[in-house]
């Protein structure tokens, strides 16, 4: 598509419920990045892929949170038990190869959770 | 590590002024890039400019331009005549040689135009 496209939007989910949030990025660009943004922490880098890599890994908070990307396209961020101080903005960006131009972001997805 | 600091968290001006938004950074790479994004109330983060480590010429966009200077380890950011369609948060941010390319932002500064 033109743009990054994440679902869904809002999603509101209970504590100790799993949820997963989807990002289809930009088609063609090799390297994704899933960011938190709230309002205490700003925004967080959580996990980026490249290519066919291994992912890295090094921001995501705690083992509760796993993201994977099938094909080298869709990524599925999940989350699994949400605690409260999982509610955020999940953002998912997405750029050509390494180091050129600018990171495309979606609208995001706020999580909130009860 | 990196880091970026936006000292200012929010300013406020009356439409057809000047602001200038503020940038310093922290790396001990020496391959880096700047970027600058508008982050509007929809919430999406929306690509201004990106700048790297080599090339530390101004650039000029429209009404908007910026001022990279590695001596300070500054990039700054000017709005001329500032308009009321402005009004957004802008965050600042870098991602070096060494990290992967994933972005370290600073922590926004919330700019209101007022008319």
């Amino acid at each position: 598509g033109a743009g990054v496209s994440q679902s869904p939007s809002n999603k509101v989910t209970e504590k100790g419920k799993d949820v997963e949030l989807r990002c289809d990025p930009i088609s063609g660009h090799t390297a994704l990045y899933w960011y938190r943004q709230s309002l205490g922490q700003g925004l967080e880098f959580l996990i980026y892929f490249q290519g066919n890599s291994a992912p890295d890994k090094s921001g995501l908070p705690s083992d509760r949170f796993s993201a994977e990307r099938t094909g080298g396209s869709v990524s599925t961020l999940t989350i699994q038990r949400t605690q409260q101080e999982d509610s955020a903005v999940y953002l998912c960006a997405s750029s050509p190869r390494q180091g050129s131009g600018g990171y495309t972001f979606g609208s995001g997805t706020r999580l909130t959770v009860v | 590590a990196q880091k970026v600091t936006q000292a200012q968290t929010e300013i406020s001006v009356v439409e057809k002024e000047d602001v200038t938004l503020d940038c310093v950074y922290e790396t001990r790479d020496t391959t880096y890039y700047l970027f600058w994004y508008k982050q509007p109330p929809s919430g999406e983060l929306v690509f201004l400019i990106r700048r790297n480590s080599f090339d530390e010429q101004n650039e000029i966009s429209g009404r908007y331009s910026w001022n990279f200077q590695k001596s300070t380890s500054s990039f700054n950011f000017t709005i001329t005549a500032s308009q009321v369609v402005d009004s957004a948060v802008y965050f600042c941010a870098l991602t070096t040689s060494g990290s992967a390319r994933q972005l370290t932002f600073g922590s926004g500064t919330q700019l209101t135009v007022l008319p």
